[in-house]
Order: C-alpha cells, then structure tokens, then sequence
C-alpha cells in the first residue's frame, strides 16, 4: 500500500495567517491527490482534488500544490471557520488511503 | 439534492455482525463507484472498501485490515449500498460513512453520507 505522511499533525496559528499543510507518498501518485476539511462531529468536505483543483464551493484563499510524492495545501489568509482537521488521500490505486490528518488550532 | 444517509449503526458485541446500509438520492446511483470510510474515535480516516458499478462487473475492493469480513454490495434498483461485517473486533469501533465514489475514475469522494457509528464491545 502507498502510504501518506501528513505534517505537521498539529498547526497554531491566527486569524490572517498563511497556512501550509505538507503531505508525502511512499512512491509516485502523479496528480491523484485531493484535500478534505473535516469538523467535530462533522463529515469530511471535498476541498482540492487532482492535486490542485477548486472543488465548486470552495473558497479561492484554499488552494493545492505538488505531484508525484511531495504535495501542499495553502490557505492564504486563514479565516474563524477554517479552523478544523485536513486530511490528504491518495486515490491512484485499488487500495485507497488518507494521511493521518492535520489540525489546525487557535494559537 | 445530492444526498448519502447510512443506517444500521449500534452496539454489537466481539465476534458479532452487523449490516450496514446506505441510500442513495439525487444523482444517478449506478454510474458511480461506492466506498465506506471510518473513523474511529479521536482518529483519523481510514478507507474501507469500494464496489464498482455494472459496467466493472461490481467488482470489490477491501483494506487489508477487513480479511475477508466485510463484504459490500449494492442494489442499484433501490440506490442503496450496504456493508454487512462478520467477527467484529473492538477495534472496529468508528463512525462508518457511506461515501460517493467516482463514476470514471479515478476522481476524489466528493459526497459524504452523516456516517452512522458501530461501536463493538462486551
């Protein structure tokens, strides 16, 4: 199985800040990565797919970066409701996985 | 609306089974590929299985973890996906979501079902 390494797995920042989530394969995905937004108690959400690609809906001040094994998720101006746990998943092969997630808390 | 709402959710004691289901609105059911992905409590998400559609043969897939205790199935009559689990272990406690896979792959899960929690224990 491909496995994925998330860092860092806990983020403090501010209201304003600029985040950068990191996020590794254990071998080549090409573009087939995607971004979620999870919540308490919540679903995940669909933020990025194919690596760098704007799920509709989601607001432009998230965006994506990367291919083959070294991958990033960017939010430019961090706002009161993008505070929550962002998984990445890898979905290039018959075995899906997701990294172990990043949550990103009130510093 | 495009809409996942699982069912089947409860308590269930080791080496017990439990059927999952899931149904399915607002979008063509049987064009997509259908996953179930947990998550168990204070952790992370973990992908279950998949089923494809008519035109792959409903062919499966399963993480390793499952070993042939999990089966998925679905009924494209009814828009409904199911995961029947035989010899649970605690460690299969977690919140199951039912989730919309791709319909020409390979595409990220972009529906979500509100996830239905399985708690296995004596």
């Amino acid at each position: 199985d491909i496995q994925m390494t998330q860092s860092p797995s806990t983020l403090s920042a501010s209201v304003g800040d600029r985040v950068t989530i990191t996020c590794r394969a254990s071998q080549s995905i090409s573009s087939w990565l995607a971004w979620y937004q999870q919540k308490p108690g919540r679903a995940p959400k669909l933020l990025i797919y194919k690596a760098s690609s704007l799920q509709s809906g989601v607001p432009s001040r998230f965006s994506g970066s990367g291919s083959g094994t070294e991958f990033t998720l960017t939010i430019s101006s961090l706002q009161p409701d993008d505070f929550a746990a962002y998984y990445c998943q890898q979905y290039t092969t018959y075995s899906l996985t997701f990294g172990g997630g990043t949550k990103v808390e009130f510093k | 609306e495009v809409q996942l709402v699982e069912s089947g959710g409860g308590l269930v004691q080791p080496g017990g089974s439990l059927r999952l289901s899931c149904a399915a609105s607002g979008f063509i059911f049987s064009d997509h590929y259908m996953d179930w992905v947990r998550q168990a409590p204070g952790k992370g998400l973990e992908w279950v299985g998949r089923i494809r559609k008519k035109a792959n043969s409903y062919t499966t897939e399963y993480a390793a973890f499952v070993k042939g205790r999990f089966t998925i199935s679905r009924d494209d009559s009814e828009n409904s996906l199911y995961l029947q689990m035989n010899s649970l272990k605690t460690e299969d406690t977690a919140v199951y979501y039912c989730v919309r896979g791709p319909s020409h792959p390979p595409d990220a899960f972009d529906i979500w079902g509100q996830g239905t929690m399985v708690t296995v224990s004596s």
